[in-house]
């Protein structure tokens, strides 16, 4: 049963372009989240997170949007840049720890030059 | 420069030879885990350790063991492998459990016949 579902499993954009991931959950006790980024041949590594009292969070580029109603949350890269073309986890957990912390299925971004 | 690294990389092995993946990281994190990666599935947590000698079971642990006797390193061990578990394996750290500082590992592909 998959509690956090990616449901696009690649997208395209161009550079300069807004890239837009989205991530669902269905476990309404998720309080924590946060998305990694993954190269090839590469571990993922921490991109940005938020905890369920916020609504948005933002670092640089990247956005992270929570809408704990409909238990959706999006990434927003803006400007895209080529070297942004990787694989992006969301990821969800209860509580602020790694213990059965539950990932999508990664959405693979390209940004074409 | 702060890692985790893992051996082997690749492993092709035959149902049922015993085998043992290494993982090892050099920030003294307290907290370690394994996840194995497959298609439209995300990663997955098998095992985590808060602490020496301190280890639990996350989402998927059957058919996998781990050990924590030393702080830096964290076996993931298959007694006797099964085609079932061919997948991509990643080892992580981080500190006392908490999301944003867990390094993740360059991942060790698996494939039993």
């Amino acid at each position: 049963d998959q509690q956090v579902k990616q449901n696009s499993p690649s997208l395209s954009v161009q550079e300069g372009r807004i890239s837009i991931l989205n991530c669902d959950y269905t476990n309404s006790m998720f309080d924590y989240f946060l998305w990694y980024k993954k190269y090839p041949a590469e571990g993922p590594t921490f991109l940005i997170s938020i905890s369920s009292i916020k609504d948005k969070n933002e670092d640089g580029r990247f956005t992270v949007f929570l809408n704990k109603s409909a238990k959706h949350l999006s990434l927003h890269i803006v400007p895209s840049q080529p070297g942004d073309s990787a694989v992006y986890f969301c990821a969800a957990s209860e509580g602020y720890n790694n213990n059965d912390m539950r990932f999508g299925a990664g959405t693979r971004l390209t940004v074409k030059p | 420069e702060a890692q985790v690294t893992q051996n082997p990389r690749y492993l092709i092995t035959v149902t049922g030879k015993k085998l043992t993946v290494t993982c090892s990281q050099n920030m003294n994190h307290e907290y370690m885990s394994w996840y194995r990666q497959d298609p439209g599935l995300g990663l997955r947590q098998i095992y985590y350790s808060m602490n020496v000698e301190v280890t639990d079971k996350g989402d998927v642990p059957e058919g996998y063991k781990v050990s924590r006797k030393e702080k830096r390193n964290f076996p993931l061990i298959l007694e006797s492998p099964s085609p079932n578990q061919t997948s991509l394996y990643f080892c992580a750290s981080s500190l006392a459990g908490t999301p944003e500082t867990q390094y993740f590992g360059p991942g060790t592909r698996l494939l039993v016949l």
